[in-house]
């Protein structure tokens, strides 16, 4: 089975430009998480979606968005990029077992994408 | 809100020692409690988890255990390799969402 995907791996932007990041999750996983990881705030949660819907949301601004398609795959989506958004961008796919409580699903990582923003 | 605590690092040790990280969380609820580890130039991938108090998670020699009364997480291993070297984060997920620590250094020397 292959594991998550994501594209690209690397990309450089300057500031006020927007990024568009892609994750193809684990073939058959429903939820998809996006994880933001710096070295001076470790790996912080974006949001999480599951069947399209954005079930949760950590503590990021506005212009940082998501969303997922039919498929699972999902995008992440950043605007009016700054300096501080220079980080590596996670996704993690998980099986949401229907008879499992969901805090029990292991969380599967892609490679990330590394954002530079100049 | 939750949170996760790791012991700072970076941790160096010499092949076959002892190794301890400690990991303390705060949660509402009743978590799930994880280990990841990332090695370097790759993701993070699952190294053990617990779901329930008491339980011990245990995979390639490593142990934790879910300690609810001190809300810790500590993970072990008894005879550390050189290829143990990676990043160490400890996570719990409540209510679907994930709350990481900010991750151990551990090298190990020959």
């Amino acid at each position: 089975k292959a594991g998550v995907t994501q594209t690209p791996r690397y990309l450089i932007k300057t500031r006020g430009q927007q990024v568009t990041l892609s994750c193809s999750p684990i073939s058959g996983h429903r939820s998809v998480s996006w994880y933001q990881q710096t070295p001076g705030q470790g790996l912080q949660f974006l949001f999480e979606y599951f069947s399209e819907t954005q079930r949760n949301k950590g503590n990021f601004p506005g212009r940082f968005s998501g969303r997922q398609f039919s498929n699972s795959r999902s995008e992440m989506n950043v605007s009016t990029l700054e300096l501080g958004d220079s980080a590596l961008y996670l996704c993690a796919s998980s099986l949401v077992d229907s008879g499992s409580p969901i805090s029990y699903n292991e969380q599967f990582f892609g490679p990330g994408t590394r954002l530079t923003v100049l | 809100g939750d949170s996760v605590t790791q012991m700072e690092g970076p941790v160096t040790l010499s092949e076959e020692a002892f190794l301890t990280i400690n990991c303390t969380y705060t949660a509402t609820g009743y978590p799930s409690l994880f280990w990841y580890v990332q090695y370097p130039g790759e993701g993070l991938q699952l190294l053990l988890k617990a779901t329930k108090a008491d339980d011990k998670g245990s995979n390639k020699g490593f142990e934790a255990t879910y300690r609810k009364e001190t809300t810790s997480f500590h993970l072990e291993k008894g005879s550390v390799q050189v290829s143990d070297s990676a990043v160490y984060f400890c996570a719990l997920t409540n209510a679907g969402k994930s709350t990481f620590g900010d991750g151990t250094t551990l090298t190990v020397k020959p």
